[in-house]
């Protein structure tokens, strides 16, 4: 089945440095959507990619979608201590059924202030 | 505007026993989902539903049982707790699976 990889498992910056996280899939999707979850909280959408090669800004975040459309990231430019969470990527197979997400496993982020 | 509703927020079973979760919507969304949530596993469909009295099997069916009798509903059963299923459940919606609205998440451990 669909499989989609997210690396790094964990990443702990300083306040201030920038971070990234990538996604890869196994297959080639349709879109592929991005959450945050605070700790103890549940996953907040943050956006959705569907173009080959797509650039998204919502203020320090920026999101890629691969010209494959195999494979994403997230970066954020000087971290903030409000950015602390679990970041998960989800992507809906091409040709498949689109209310059907296959999730990472995220990357949790801890930044020290 | 609640969005998502998930009852209960907490329980705590024995082995063997029975219970409901149950998902509220009020977004009139048509899909429906719900997943499970373990440390280092991510988020992993167990069922979901793409309209009223519709249900589908996600990748981790096994030992639980869902109906969406109405569309604002989708209730997610356990007819014999297992240790295993010591888990967090979130129950998410979507308009036609773009960005999904999930609920604050039920804690349920199983002994």
């Amino acid at each position: 089945g669909q499989q989609v990889m997210q690396i790094p498992q964990y990443q702990h910056v300083q306040e201030g440095e920038d971070f990234t996280t990538y996604c890869n899939s196994s297959t080639t999707l349709s879109n592929i959507q991005w959450y945050k979850q605070r700790p103890g909280g549940h996953p907040v959408f943050l956006i959705q990619l569907v173009k080959s090669g797509e650039v998204k800004k919502q203020k320090r975040l920026t999101f890629q979608f691969g010209e494959a459309k195999k494979n994403s990231s997230l970066h954020i430019t000087a971290t903030q201590t409000t950015d602390v969470g679990t970041y998960f990527c989800a992507g809906v197979r091409g040709g498949g059924s689109n209310y059907k997400l296959t999730f990472g496993k995220g990357t949790l982020l801890t930044v020290n202030p | 505007n609640a969005g998502v509703t998930q009852t209960p927020k907490f329980r705590v079973l024995k082995t063997g026993q029975s219970m409901t979760l149950l998902c509220a919507q009020d977004m009139n969304h048509e899909y429906m989902y719900w997943y499970r949530q373990d440390p280092g596993m991510g988020l992993r469909l167990i069922h979901y539903s793409v309209g009223e009295g519709t249900t589908a099997k996600g990748e981790v069916p096994d030992g639980y049982n869902v109906s969406r009798l109405k569309k604002q509903n989708f209730l997610l059963g356990l007819e014999s707790a297992a240790p295993s299923q010591t888990s967090v459940y979130f129950c998410a919606s979507s308009y036609l699976g773009y960005g999904y609205t999930f609920g604050s998440g039920t804690r349920l451990t199983v002994v």
